[in-house]
């Protein structure tokens, strides 16, 4: 069966920490793996990774894939209170099209 | 930029009423999808669409039906709402494969179902 699981759950941080979310998956026929942040509305895209060992970044964001251990790491420096969200992670299988998301993991970022 | 909407934003109807939700989206995406979000359990896919007319069922279609007569709207139906369909739903869509493989979601519609 096709999963996506992420960890940890929920992480309470002091604005300045630096932290680490992690995203496994074992997915069909894998195709992509993307990241979203959720505030209080739709998930908004952040990052799409295909190929491994390549690192993504946007701003104090960043983020990895390695295929051969099938994870992803998301990683954001310099927290601010403005990066508490939930944060998702999706893979996109070419069996079917689909995408496979994770159930997130609740990000608080505290003054 | 992409746009995604949806019918409405909150939505409150009583058990047994049929409902409908739509989704339109403006940049000629081939994939539209609709999923339910819901505590602890994620994004949950319900049933997703990759051509015109063409529908496959995700996780949890039961209870639930979708539409999809032209390629930019994509509808989904309960057909007799019950109380444990109180949920999020959000639709996105996306391109079909390749480099530019991102989903973009519409602003989600909260239902609650008394």
């Amino acid at each position: 069966e096709d999963k996506v699981v992420q960890s940890p759950l929920s992480l309470v941080v002091h604005e300045g920490d630096t932290v680490t979310l992690n995203c496994s998956y074992e997915v069909t026929n894998f195709r992509s793996l993307l990241w979203y942040k959720q505030e209080k509305k739709a998930p908004t895209f952040l990052f799409m990774l295909t190929s491994s060992g390549i690192e993504k970044k946007s701003g104090r964001l960043s983020s990895i894939l390695d295929k051969k251990e099938l994870s992803s790491i998301l990683n954001i420096t310099a927290t601010q209170t403005g990066d508490s969200a939930i944060y998702l992670c999706a893979v996109g299988s070419n069996t079917g099209n689909q995408f496979y998301f994770g159930t997130g993991t609740s990000l608080t970022v505290i003054p | 930029d992409v746009k995604v909407t949806q019918s409405s934003r909150y939505l409150v109807k009583r058990t047994g009423e049929k409902v409908f939700l739509e989704c339109v989206q403006d940049m000629d995406h081939e994939n539209m999808f609709w999923y339910r979000q819901d505590p602890g359990l994620g994004l949950r896919l319900i049933y997703f669409s990759y051509d015109v007319k063409m529908k496959e069922k995700g996780d949890i279609p039961e209870g639930y039906s979708v539409s999809r007569e032209k390629k930019e709207r994509f509808s989904l139906i309960l057909e007799s709402a019950s109380t444990n369909q109180t949920s999020m739903y959000l639709c996105a869509s996306s391109l079909s494969s390749g480099v530019r493989d991102t989903q973009y979601f519409g602003p989600g519609t909260r239902l609650t179902v008394l």
